[in-house]
Formats: C-alpha cells, structure tokens, sequence
C-alpha cells in the first residue's frame, strides 16, 4: 500500500540536542512538506520541497533544517535554536501541481503521515 | 493574504443529531478546498477537494458544500466514531500552491 511514514512516533530531546524526524513516501510524490502543530492553532509550514537537491522555508524555518537528498525522503532537523520544540511534527506529500506541458497550475491534495509528537526534557 | 476561519471551534452532538461545520475563507481566486478529518494523535486524512461554487461531494454521513465565500460540512446523523477534528483548507489561484489551514473545529458525538 502506497503511504507516508514518519518514525519515531515520539520522540524526547535534551536541552541543546539536535534530534532528526524522518519522513518516507511511496507515493512517487514530487512535492513534500513539514507541518508543526500545537493545540488551538492550525497547521504551520516550516519547510517544504518542490524536487530533490531543493527546498524552501516555509513560515516557520528558525531553528530548523532539512535535506532532500532523495525523492522519497524529506528529513527534519530540530536544532538547538529552536527554543519551544514541544509540538506535534506532521509530514505531508503532494503531487507538484503544475501540470506538464501546460505550466496551468492544478490542485494538489496533501496526503499526511501519522505524525511525531516531540517533547523537550 | 488568504484566510481561513472554522466555526465553532468545538461542537458536541447527540448520536444522530445532524448538524454543519463551517469554513469562510478569504483568497484571490480558489484553485482548491480541502477538508480533512483528523483523529487526536493522528495525522489528517483526505476527505475531499471542492473547486468551485455549487459543488457538493458525499462519503458516508458526510457532504460538502462551497460557495464564493465558505464551504460548509454537514453530518447527518452522526455516530461517536465521527468524533474528530475536521479541518478545512484553501488553495489559492495564484502562484503559490501551498494551502492555507483553518484551525479546526473538534466534533464530539455522544451516544
């Protein structure tokens, strides 16, 4: 079955430790992006990729970093900058909605993975 | 900007209590808009993609609907396993196709 996974499902971090989120996709989806999630406020994007080898912030980057070495693999770095990294982490994956040929922008449903719940000690 | 405001931000019902989720938005041109479903400790799941005004789709107890303005979720006669939070997003025209979320609104059904 096609899906996201994202492991491990909870994770706990020291002061001043960086820890990495991990995020996998079978779904041959171009697009991919990171969502932090805390309670009583929506969805916030702090990275997102178009392609491999390419990402951009989202409105929440400090403190944060990522790499898209593969298509199928989006991992989140939480440094030690980011000073309130207790949340719940959520990865999506997309379609890149520009459509070939016709450069006309189409929808790009987000499909996310179960989620990571990060808690600093 | 784009907006999104979900009303109310928590609704309890009685089991088969029909009742409507709203989601207004405020975007240049809709392109696309999402509703999810998202159970506690869990990532969304993909409900549906409304696209333009008069558009309706249905799965089980559930329908959207969308105007120019807001998209609405109705629930007919809902079960406790419909508890969940339901969140709305829209995507814009423009060239950005990153949605913008709504925050929510947390149904509980009683039985």
């Amino acid at each position: 079955d096609g899906g996201i996974t994202q492991s491990p499902k909870y994770l706990f971090r020291k002061e001043g430790q960086n820890v990495t989120l991990s995020c996998e996709q079978n779904l041959n989806h171009d697009a991919m992006y990171w969502y932090r999630q805390d309670p009583g406020q929506g969805l916030r994007l702090i990275y997102y990729s178009q392609i491999v080898n390419d990402f951009q912030k989202g409105d929440i980057a400090e403190g944060y970093s990522v790499s898209r070495e593969k298509k199928e693999s989006f991992p989140l770095t939480v440094t030690s900058a980011q000073k309130n990294p207790t949340a719940f982490y959520l990865c999506a994956s997309s379609i890149f909605p520009w459509q070939p040929g016709t450069g006309a922008l189409t929808t790009g449903e987000q499909f996310f993975g179960p989620g990571t719940r990060l808690t600093v000690l | 900007e784009d907006q999104v405001t979900q009303s109310p931000e928590a609704l309890r019902l009685q089991e088969g209590e029909s009742s409507s989720l709203n989601c207004s938005y405020t975007v240049s041109g809709l392109r696309g808009l999402f509703w999810y479903r998202q159970d506690p400790g869990k990532g969304p799941e993909f409900l549906f993609t409304l696209y333009s005004a008069g558009e309706e789709k249905e799965k089980e107890r559930l329908k959207a609907t969308l105007t120019k303005k807001e998209s609405f979720l109705h629930i007919t006669a809902p079960k406790p396993e419909d508890s969940a939070t339901y969140l709305c997003a829209v995507q814009d025209g423009g060239g950005s196709y990153i949605p913008t979320f709504g925050r929510g609104t947390s149904l509980i059904v009683h039985p």
